[in-house]
């Protein structure tokens, strides 16, 4: 069972476009962390959300948390080529002491 | 800024041989994690030390071992290396177990 249901799992966009990327779960997460991987790199941390409902901005890149910590989003206003990775979002349940629970990712494609 | 450093970007090995990965970090991170990725897999994990000398499983840590003798420095190692092992290998830390993960830029391995 996966914990941290990630879609759409492919995205293909033509540059100037507007997406938003999804990061659902069943449970409750105290925190839910973005990342963003590019080809044959390890990956990066984006941002890390921490309240329900809250609001994160990085330049056009908007990441929400739902208001019952169950769920996330990342919307990116007129994508680049530079966007193009593999975005994976993670997170610990909350009254967990275990690991962090990876998403399997959305595979981004920003055509120029 | 947290670096996490892998000691090969690339690895051919062939099958039967003994294999180390090794990993380094600057933060002074208690807890370091060994990842396997695969397409349509998503991230992995095999195994994680809290603490020096301390190791713990992973979900799949079938045909593989680590150390940990020093606090910034964690080792994967295949004791024999198969096909199926074939993969991208990542290595991370973290300040704590559920927080952040600092990702290495990754060892791509190819077992013939």
């Amino acid at each position: 069972t996966q914990l941290l249901e990630q879609s759409p799992q492919f995205l293909s966009i033509q540059e100037g476009e507007n997406l938003t990327v999804y990061c659902n779960s069943s449970s409750v997460f105290s925190s839910l962390q973005w990342y963003r991987q590019e080809p044959g790199e390890g990956p990066v941390l984006l941002v890390t959300v921490v309240t329900g409902g809250e609001v994160k901005k990085l330049k056009r890149l908007t990441f929400q948390f739902g208001d019952a910590r169950k769920d996330s989003s990342l919307h990116i206003t007129a994508a680049q080529p530079g966007d193009t990775g593999l975005y994976l979002c993670a997170g610990s349940v909350i009254g967990s002491q275990g690991n962090l629970i990876f998403g399997k990712g959305t595979k981004l494609s920003v055509k120029p | 800024d947290v670096k996490v450093t892998q000691s090969s970007r690339y690895l051919v090995k062939r099958t039967g041989e003994k294999v180390f990965l090794e990993c380094v970090q600057d933060m002074d991170h208690e807890n370091m994690f060994w990842y396997r990725q695969d397409p349509g897999l998503g991230l992995r994990l095999i195994y994680f030390s809290y603490d020096v000398k301390m190791k713990e499983k992973g979900d799949i840590p079938e045909g593989y071992s680590v150390s940990r003798e020093k606090k910034e420095r964690f080792s994967l190692i295949l004791e024999s290396a198969s096909t199926n092992q074939t993969s991208m290998y990542l290595c991370a830390s973290s300040l704590t177990m559920n927080t952040e993960a600092f990702f290495g830029q990754g060892t791509r391995l190819t077992v013939v």
